[in-house]
């Protein structure tokens, strides 16, 4: 069965940088595009990052566009969000998030348990 | 503000039928997939609904959705307690590349 399990999540002062990780199995990996999706407390879900099923794609959402990178390493089955100059308006429980397809077009079909960030001010 | 709107709050009493609107653009709704998920209190969502009307398998047919010019809705027939969640519809955005999500309903089975 597909399972992602995200990691890295912490308390980090605004400023600084954070890189979260996603273990996948139970699927192959490099036949599926991926997303990040964040969710702050008590509110709703926020898309962030999607990266197509090669790397050969990627795209953000506005408010992160040049602080966060997304990146995968289908030899590890590992899916990564890097996290730069981080404010206090992105502390969000992190969701690692598998498409349904390989590129642009549909959505997700199965989700991760989460991590928390907590950025300080 | 979200760029898919939905209602904030929805509400049933057990066996009814509810339905739950989002109301998008032609640059989302109107040109590609909804998806709904549903987020049980504490824990990660889930997919419902795929692709506008397809349900994985696993979902009770309780569940369909439904998309028409550049809205879309959920019907949760039946309606049992455990229903109570929030639920979420989503689609591409092609004016923004982007993911967009609706704001999500919050579902009470009174």
């Amino acid at each position: 069965q597909v399972q992602l399990v995200e990691s890295g999540g912490g308390v980090v002062q605004m400023g600084g940088s954070l890189k979260l990780s996603c273990a996948a199995s139970g699927f192959t990996l490099s036949s599926y595009a991926m997303h990040w999706v964040r969710q702050a407390p008590g509110k709703g879900l926020e898309w962030v990052a999607f990266i197509r099923f090669d790397g050969g794609y990627k795209y953000y959402t506005d408010s992160v566009k040049g602080r966060f990178a997304i990146s995968r390493d289908n030899s590890k089955n590992t899916l990564f969000l890097q996290m730069n100059s981080l404010r206090p308006e992105d502390t969000a429980v992190y969701y690692c998030a598998k498409d349904r397809a390989d590129d642009y077009g549909d959505l997700i079909d199965y989700w991760g348990q989460g991590t928390l960030v907590t950025v300080s001010s | 503000q979200s760029v898919l709107t939905q209602p904030p709050s929805a509400s049933g009493t057990p066996g009814q039928r509810v339905t739950i609107s989002c109301s998008g653009s032609s640059s989302n709704i109107g040109s590609n997939y909804v998806y709904w998920y549903q987020q049980l209190p504490g824990t990660a969502p889930k997919l419902l609904i795929y692709r506008n009307n397809q349900r994985p398998s696993g979902v009770p047919d309780r569940f369909s959705g439904s998309k028409s010019g550049t809205s879309a809705s959920l019907a949760i027939s039946g309606l049992r307690s455990e229903d109570e969640a929030d639920y979420y519809c989503a689609t591409w955005d092609d004016s923004l590349s982007s993911v967009v999500f609706g704001g999500g309903t919050k579902l009470t089975v009174l």
